[in-house]
């Protein structure tokens, strides 16, 4: 199992320009997260999925979209990009079963730098 | 919202020397309660979770942590650490369908 994968690993972007963040998971989980990591910050969640079609705001979502269109996939999107989002994206997938499993499982995160 | 808190921004030890990170969430219903650490360059590995029973939790590596549920803490221990934990370590509290971080603590292990 590849578990959580996100692309592109590396972004370098202008200010006012677009672009999305694919993060996919082979799991079958059902929640899916966005963070975002900024030193001395720790990881602040973006969004986060509960299921296929479904989004919700988490802590900074300001400047983000959001869809999950597909179980496996969860795409983070900046439609505008500022400096202030220069960071390092991390997504996660949680699996709420019973027994060892249980936790968040993450990717290997983008880092973003907007010029 | 719930919040979490981590005492230590910086934390420099010499080998062996015991570590205790603290933790402290504010929420007042069920959580599950994790610690992750994210060596230089990577992304966050899990140290070990709680989620029910015995509140001193076993994890990786030698870690462990213990749930206080009347102090909202959930602190990270290790009798003897070495140069290769030297990481940045995160608490974290999961409540509902969401999982709020602790802003890391970095630990500088000197050989």
């Amino acid at each position: 199992n590849a578990g959580v994968t996100q692309t592109p690993k590396f972004r370098v972007l202008k200010t006012g320009q677009s672009m999305t963040l694919l993060c996919a998971q082979d799991m079958n989980h059902e929640y899916m997260y966005w963070y975002r990591q900024d030193p001395g910050m720790g990881l602040r969640l973006i969004h986060y999925s509960v299921g296929e079609g479904t989004t919700a705001k988490g802590e900074v979502p300001d400047g983000y979209n959001v869809s999950r269109l597909k179980k496996q996939n969860f795409l983070l999107g900046l439609e505008s990009a500022a400096p202030s989002q220069t960071s390092v994206y991390f997504c996660a997938s949680f699996f709420g079963g019973q027994g060892a499993s249980y936790g968040y499982t993450f990717g290997s995160g983008t880092r973003l730098t907007v010029v | 919202a719930q919040s979490v808190s981590q005492h230590n921004h910086h934390v420099i030890l010499s080998e062996a020397a015991s570590l205790e990170l603290g933790c402290n969430y504010s929420y007042g219903g069920t959580v599950n309660l994790f610690w992750y650490v994210q060596y230089p360059g990577q992304h966050l590995q899990l140290l070990l979770k709680y989620f029910s029973g015995d509140p001193l939790v076993k994890g990786i590596k030698g870690f462990e942590a213990e749930f206080i549920k009347s102090k909202f803490s959930f602190n990270l221990r290790k009798p003897s650490v070495q140069w290769s934990d030297t990481a940045d370590y995160f608490c974290a509290v999961n409540a509902g369908n969401d999982m709020r971080f602790g802003a890391g603590t970095r630990l500088t292990v000197k050989p």
